[in-house]
């Protein structure tokens, strides 16, 4: 069966500080991938999704980046933390004929 | 630009009763349309898709009904339980590979 992983579970930056966040999928090849973030009473809001190595779609400019340097990984990067950042931010997969969407557990990020 | 509006961020009912959420769409040509739960601190988990072509779907308790002319979802909770007390979204989808984009939620919360 599929499973997706994702961590650190929470993690507290100073503002400035770079930030990695990483993501992989086990049990599938060739999964969509996104990262989507969840501000504090807010709707979850997609970030980027990559359909393949190296392909990466950026949906909202920021001063966030994404990577897929591996079939099942995907990265979230940032050089520069802003306190905007903060967030609970939620990768996910999906096979490739757009079936739903499978959640890790995410990473509630707090930039300090 | 494509919009997507859930009824009230929140919504109190009484256990026993049957709980309805509305999502409502525009500037969409959905192929189908995706129904998940989230509770707080976690990662949504997929409950129901529903394509154009269907009107309605059933799973156990949970009904979903999808009117393209009137470009809206109902989702129904029947015989309501407090366990069921989550922020539940919709997603619809166009066809292609494009990503999956969510409304912001209701919250729904059963009394006993």
């Amino acid at each position: 069966s599929q499973t997706i992983h994702q961590w650190p579970a929470t993690l507290v930056q100073p503002v400035g500080s770079p930030l990695s966040l990483e993501c992989t999928v086990e049990g599938t090849s060739n999964p969509n991938l996104y990262w989507y973030r969840q501000a504090a009473g807010r709707g979850l809001q997609l970030l980027f999704y990559s359909v393949g190595i190296g392909q990466i779609s950026s949906e909202v400019p920021q001063n966030l980046s994404a990577s897929r340097p591996q079939d099942r990984q995907f990265i979230l990067s940032s050089k520069k933390l802003l306190l905007s950042d903060s967030g609970f931010y939620l990768c996910a997969w999906s096979p490739r004929d757009n079936s739903p969407l499978h959640f890790g557990n995410g990473t509630r990020l707090t930039v300090t | 630009s494509q919009k997507i509006e859930q009824n009230s961020e929140a919504l109190n009912i009484q256990e026993g009763k049957t709980a309805t959420l509305t999502c409502n769409y525009t500037n969409y040509s959905p192929a189908y349309l995706q129904w998940y739960r989230q509770d707080p601190g976690r990662g949504p988990v997929f409950l129901l898709l529903i394509r154009e072509n269907e009107k309605e779907k059933r799973k156990e308790r949970l009904k979903v009904t999808f009117d393209t002319t009137l470009k809206q979802s109902l989702f129904h909770i029947t015989a309501s339980q407090p366990a069921d007390s989550a922020t539940y979204l919709c997603a619809p989808r166009n066809s292609g590979n494009t990503p999956l984009v969510f409304g912001k939620g209701t919250r729904l919360s059963v009394i006993a």
